[in-house]
């Protein structure tokens, strides 16, 4: 049984197209991440939700927009892609008491043409 | 701000050798270390959770030690396999949110038969 499991697995559009990513994690967790990882595989932490609510937004552009439909998913919807989108975008869970480890789905491959 | 190195960077080895795995971080005001594999094309699998209270944590041929005084965590593999060749990375929350991780920049290990 996966744990995180993200779709698509691999996303090739169009610059300027919107897409969406679905996350659904299984672990009865409270906590779900999106991750970026760039080319040279620097991973960075994107956004964080508790509970469907929104606590961790970093510097990321607006045209990202999460969106937590209940504790279960995190879906991502990008607006206006860029050339620069182009990563892999991991979503990740963890429970957050007790500073329990976050576990990881097996990234989306973003390519923008 | 919490800044994580890892070195070697890449690391190749014939099966058997023990090996250790280093990761530097700048604060040591930490709550815990993560330390992650990554298979080409697949996600993080989580492999040690070191809470800041504890030296360090065991889990079959992997040994995970914590120094928060000198900033400091290795991972020791032990009689490596071929299994083991991946990218292993570290992780640490940041202080000023503790479940946003901080990823280092990871060590690429190959091991050959």
């Amino acid at each position: 049984d996966t744990a995180v499991s993200q779709t698509p697995k691999y996303l090739v559009t169009q610059m300027g197209n919107d897409k969406s990513i679905k996350c659904e994690q299984n672990l009865g967790h409270d906590t779900m991440y999106w991750y970026k990882q760039d080319s040279k595989k620097f991973l960075k932490i994107m956004f964080s939700y508790n509970n469907k609510e929104l606590i961790i937004n970093e510097t990321v552009p607006n045209r990202f927009s999460p969106k937590s439909p209940d504790k279960a998913h995190l879906n991502l919807h990008i607006n206006s892609l860029e050339l620069g989108d182009s990563a892999v975008y991991f979503c990740a869970s963890s429970q957050l008491a007790g500073h329990q480890p976050q576990h990881f789905g097996d990234g989306t491959r973003l390519s923008i043409l | 701000k919490q800044e994580v190195t890892q070195i070697p960077a890449a690391l190749s080895v014939p099966e058997g050798e023990n090996l250790v795995l280093n990761c530097s971080f700048t604060d040591s005001a930490i709550y815990n270390l993560q330390w992650f594999r990554q298979d080409p094309g697949k996600g993080l699998t989580s492999l040690l959770l070191i809470q800041s209270s504890q030296r360090e944590q065991t889990s079959g041929r992997l040994n995970a030690s914590l120094d928060k005084s000198s900033g400091r965590s290795t991972l020791y593999i032990a009689a490596s396999q071929p299994g083991d060749s991946a990218t292993y990375l570290c992780a640490l929350p940041m202080n000023t949110g503790f479940q946003k991780l901080v990823f280092g920049t990871g060590t690429r290990l190959l091991v050959s038969p």
